[in-house]
C-alpha cells in the first residue's frame, strides 16, 4: 500500500518562474493538507482540500498560491512568480475522515 | 488561535541515555496531540498519539501521556539509540478546522 506520494522530490526555479508541486495521496484518503517548512523551522499549515473543494485556506499566502484537488489525478500546488522567500520544504499529508494524517517526503524548492 | 511550544535543540546525548522533550499546547477545548518524527531527508513520520486526557502513547519505546491540568504531552524515551537521532515535532489537531498545528521541532543527535 504506498503512502503518500509527492514529486518531485527537488525543484530548482528562478526567480519568476512556476512552480507546480504534485501530491497523490494514500489510497482511500480523500483529505489533502499542504504545509510549508522553513529552514530550521517547524511545519506550517496552508491549506486544506477535499476532492474538488477547497476546505480551508487560511495559511496560503493571498497572492500567487494556489491548490486543487480534481476529481481525478493528483493534488496541485502552484507558486507563480517564485521569489527567493518561496525557498523551503512543502509537505502533502492524506486522511480519511477523523484519522490521523500521514505525509509524503517532501518537495524541497530551490529559488536562484 | 491555537499553538504548540516545545524545547529548543539540538539536544545531544549519548546511547541509553534517557529522554525527554517538553511539549505545551494552548488550544482551547480537547484537541488530539501527537509526536511526529522526521529523519533527515524525509517526511514526518506519525510516531504516538493521545486523543483524551490521561490517555498514553506509546510506539518503539517512546512514550507521552495527554496531561490536560498542564496542559502538556511530553515526549520520553528511557534508552536512546543513534538511531533516533532525527528531529522531533509535536503537533495538536481540533476536529473543528481539520489541521496540524506544529511545534518549532526539537533535534536529537544520539551518539555512540
Amino acid at each position: 500500500n504506498a503512502g503518500v506520494m509527492q514529486n518531485p522530490r527537488h525543484l530548482v526555479r528562478r526567480r519568476g518562474q512556476e512552480a507546480r508541486l504534485r501530491c497523490s495521496p494514500m489510497k482511500g484518503h480523500s483529505h489533502v493538507y499542504w504545509y510549508r517548512q522553513l529552514p530550521e523551522e517547524g511545519l506550517k499549515f496552508m491549506v486544506y482540500l477535499q476532492k474538488e473543494n477547497i476546505i480551508d485556506e487560511s495559511g496560503m499566502p493571498k497572492e500567487r498560491f494556489s491548490a486543487e484537488f480534481p476529481k481525478e489525478g493528483p493534488s496541485i500546488l502552484r507558486i507563480q512568480q517564485v521569489v527567493r522567500g518561496d525557498s523551503a520544504a512543502y509537505f502533502c499529508a492524506s486522511s480519511h475522515t477523523g484519522q490521523p494524517q500521514h505525509f509524503g517526503d517532501g518537495t524541497r524548492l530551490s529559488i536562484l | 488561535g491555537n499553538s504548540v511550544t516545545q524545547m529548543e535543540g539540538p539536544v545531544t546525548l549519548s546511547e541509553e541515555a534517557f529522554l525527554t522533550i517538553n511539549c505545551t499546547y494552548t488550544a482551547t477545548g480537547y484537541p488530539s496531540l501527537f509526536w511526529y518524527v522526521q529523519y533527515p531527508g524525509e517526511g514526518l513520520q506519525l510516531l504516538l498519539k493521545a486523543t483524551k486526557a490521561d490517555d498514553k502513547g506509546s510506539n518503539k519505546g517512546f512514550e507521552a501521556t495527554y496531561r490536560k491540568e498542564t496542559t502538556s504531552f511530553h515526549l520520553e524515551k528511557g534508552s536512546v539509540q543513534v538511531s533516533d537521532s532525527a528531529v522531533y515535532f509535536c503537533a495538536d489537531h481540533k476536529a473543528a478546522g481539520n489541521k496540524l498545528t506544529f511545534g518549532g521541532g526539537t533535534r536529537v543527535l544520539v551518539k555512540p
